[in-house]
């Protein structure tokens, strides 16, 4: 089951700070994040494990709130670079499942 | 370079003309996986493998099949291709499914008429 991601989409100005969530009806061992550019793969972002272990991007933070089976990123002090389509994603039974994706938008 | 390959890129093909897409990579990974993407339904997955000769249904297996004889191979293969299945497709791999990054292959692009 795919997991809920919010919000949709966000338009950034530079300098501006967002942060997107990604719930699960299922416990959760980890939280995978992926930035996708328009034509192009995911991109690995960071995982976060059950017991706090992070792996993953220094510029970019999430956490992981195993009790709510809950995860969010925090875009923070955003550039242009950082605009394309943010997913989330979880692990049962060994299938990986991708939220729909929230697409971030920064404006200069 | 470590990198996952698919071919072909780009694909226009008509209702029941068989075709495979490659996949391909170079890290000795087990885990191997193939996603479909559609717009606002993200990514997808299809089927995935967790070695050689062993692989299992995702979320949307239905038309497709796969198979696993080389550890770097997954090759995805739509028997009877219908225009529903008209989509981005991604490969990945990986060290596992949970703890480990997914790296993507560049995406091929199969339109079926």
């Amino acid at each position: 089951q795919q997991p809920v991601q919010s919000p949709q989409a966000v338009i950034l100005r530079e300098g501006e700070d967002a942060v997107i969530n990604c719930s699960s009806s299922k416990a959760l061992y980890s939280v995978h994040w992926y930035r996708q550019k328009h034509g192009e793969a995911p991109i690995f972002l960071m995982i976060l494990l059950k017991g706090g272990e992070q792996k993953g991007h220094d510029k970019i933070s999430a956490s992981f709130n195993e009790k709510k089976q809950q995860s969010s990123l925090y875009l923070t002090a955003s550039q242009l670079s950082y605009s394309g389509t943010y997913f989330c994603g979880t692990e049962a039974d060994y299938k990986l499942s991708f939220g729909a994706g929230t697409t971030v938008t920064v404006r200069a | 370079e470590a990198q996952v390959t698919q071919n072909p890129r780009y694909l226009i093909t008509v209702t029941g003309k068989k075709l495979t897409v490659t996949c391909s990579q170079n890290m000795n990974h087990e885990y191997m996986s193939w996603y479909r993407q559609d717009p606002g339904l993200g990514l997808r997955q299809i089927y995935y493998s967790m070695n050689v000769e062993v692989t299992d249904k995702g979320d949307v297996p239905e038309g497709y099949k796969v198979s696993r004889k080389e550890k770097r191979n997954f090759p995805l293969i739509l028997e009877s291709p219908s225009p529903n299945q008209t989509s981005l497709y991604f490969c990945a791999s990986s060290l596992g499914p949970d703890s480990y990054e997914q790296y993507f292959g560049p995406g091929t692009r199969l339109t079926v008429t």
